[in-house]
């Protein structure tokens, strides 16, 4: 398996345009994780999905961001309108349930710059 | 409650030194404390990882001792290498969620 897919690996975008990062997860898995990176906060988990149903989304920062998982092997992180402060590396993360407490699997991850 | 609390932020030790990283947690529903290893430009990847009803798992030269009363774990690395170098997060989870430390760039000297 090629791993977690996310695309794309780099975006720089002026303020106030809509960004999209997209993530093909394991296949197999069903539970999806989306993640933000910076010096600052560290790892902030934004919201996860478990067979495609959004199941906690408390840590989405404002309305600007929304995420979709349409089906098993897709999911887009969306933020509209962009801001400055949004920029970070934001991973992707897959695991399989039933089986509880097992690895999750990380992207490469999305450098997004906004400016 | 949700938090889970890392130190130090970085770490510099001599090569075949012993590194040591501490975290604390306040929820006690957390049932699983992942350690993961972030080189750069990559994604985090799962290290090493105990349940809270045991008090030491070890692999290799790497050692999770977790102490449930005090609601503290810690990872020890012995005989540290270079290719050790690199950030190391604690994480708790309930489930599925899993909750990450801020890190800790380590830092290995040859």
């Amino acid at each position: 398996d090629a791993g977690v897919i996310q695309s794309p690996r780099h975006e720089v975008t002026e303020m106030g345009q809509e960004v999209t990062l997209r993530c093909k997860p394991i296949s197999g898995h069903n539970s999806l994780f989306w993640y933000r990176q910076t010096m600052m906060r560290g790892l902030e988990l934004l919201i996860y999905f478990n067979n495609n149903v959004p199941i906690d989304d408390s840590g989405m920062p404002e309305d600007r961001f929304s995420a979709k998982m349409p089906n098993a092997s897709f999911s887009t992180l969306k933020i509209q309108p962009s801001e400055p402060r949004d920029s970070a590396v934001y991973f992707c993360a897959s695991s399989y349930r039933p089986r509880a407490n097992t690895e999750a699997f990380f992207g490469q991850g999305t450098r997004l710059t906004v400016v | 409650q949700q938090q889970v609390k890392q130190s130090p932020q970085s770490l510099i030790v001599q090569k075949g030194g012993i590194s040591i990283i501490n975290c604390a947690y306040e929820n006690t529903a957390f049932d699983y404390f992942p350690w993961y290893q972030q080189f750069p430009g990559k994604g985090p990847a799962l290290l090493i990882a105990i349940r809270p009803d045991v008090s030491e798992k070890k692999e290799g030269r790497f050692t999770i001792s977790f102490n449930k009363s005090a609601k503290q774990f810690s990872l020890h690395i012995m005989d540290s290498q270079p290719g050790d170098s690199a950030t190391y997060f604690c994480a708790a989870s309930i489930k599925d969620k899993i909750i990450f430390g801020k890190g800790t760039r380590l830092h290995i000297l040859p």
